[in-house]
């Protein structure tokens, strides 16, 4: 099956750092990524929706100038947390869907655990 | 309004068959997905179903009927490393998927 990349698995930072998480496509080209947060024991949060090329979408109460994405190319999109602050800990996913396939699946990354200190 | 309702925890024992639930309400329905997570990692593909009836893979079958709103996941000879949560994502018509807080599947020897 396709294989979506994160990086990196896991970060510590300080209060007030910029975090950037990187979100590839390995075997396929992409035509929309999702973002999503995960707090434990909470169901998958959908934060935005990108297209290449294009502005992402991004879902109510997401603030698009904390979370910042590019999604350059059709195999990467990048997720920066910009001033980020103990609330954003949380476990950031990305996933990718080629748009091909029969099944309009979304292949899902190995996840970014984000720790604020 | 989009909603999913899921059992919050199941519990089986190894070696058994258990069937977990979801009934949900989407703006429109482009097909339902199951998920399963195991703590700390991303979600992985389990299922697919579009159409009404059963769609076997091996010792995983989901269920769809789509007037009803409802499907269904059966694991068989369930083992250990099944225990994990189970998301059932059905996808709107805007094929944005909606997730549910999922059920998780606690297996015992």
């Amino acid at each position: 099956g396709a294989v979506v990349s994160q990086h990196p698995s896991w970060v510590i930072c300080k209060s007030g750092t910029s975090v950037k998480i990187e979100c590839r496509s390995l075997d396929f080209q992409a035509t929309t990524m999702f973002w999503y947060r995960q707090f434990p024991k909470q169901s998958l949060m959908l934060m935005a929706t990108s297209n290449e090329g294009s502005k992402a979408t991004y879902e109510q109460g997401v603030e698009k100038d904390k979370f910042l994405i590019n999604h350059a190319s059709l195999t990467l999109s990048t997720l920066t947390v910009t001033s980020a602050h103990p609330e954003d800990s949380s476990f950031y996913i990305c996933s990718a869907r080629d748009g091909v396939g029969e099944v309009d699946e979304q292949f899902f990354g190995p996840g970014t655990r984000l720790t604020v200190l | 309004g989009q909603n999913i309702d899921q059992p919050t925890e199941m519990t089986a024992t190894e070696g058994a068959i258990v069937q977990i639930n979801c009934t949900y309400q989407t703006s429109g329905f482009n097909g339902l997905f199951w998920y399963q997570q195991h703590a700390g990692e991303a979600p992985t593909f389990l299922s697919y179903n579009v159409l009404d009836g059963l769609e076997e893979k091996g010792r995983f079958s989901s269920f769809l009927s789509r007037s009803k709103g409802y499907s269904y996941l059966l694991l068989k000879e369930l083992q250990m490393k099944d225990s994990a949560s189970y998301l059932c994502a059905p996808m709107d018509s805007n094929y944005q998927l909606i997730w549910g807080a999922g059920t998780k599947l606690i297996i015992k020897p």
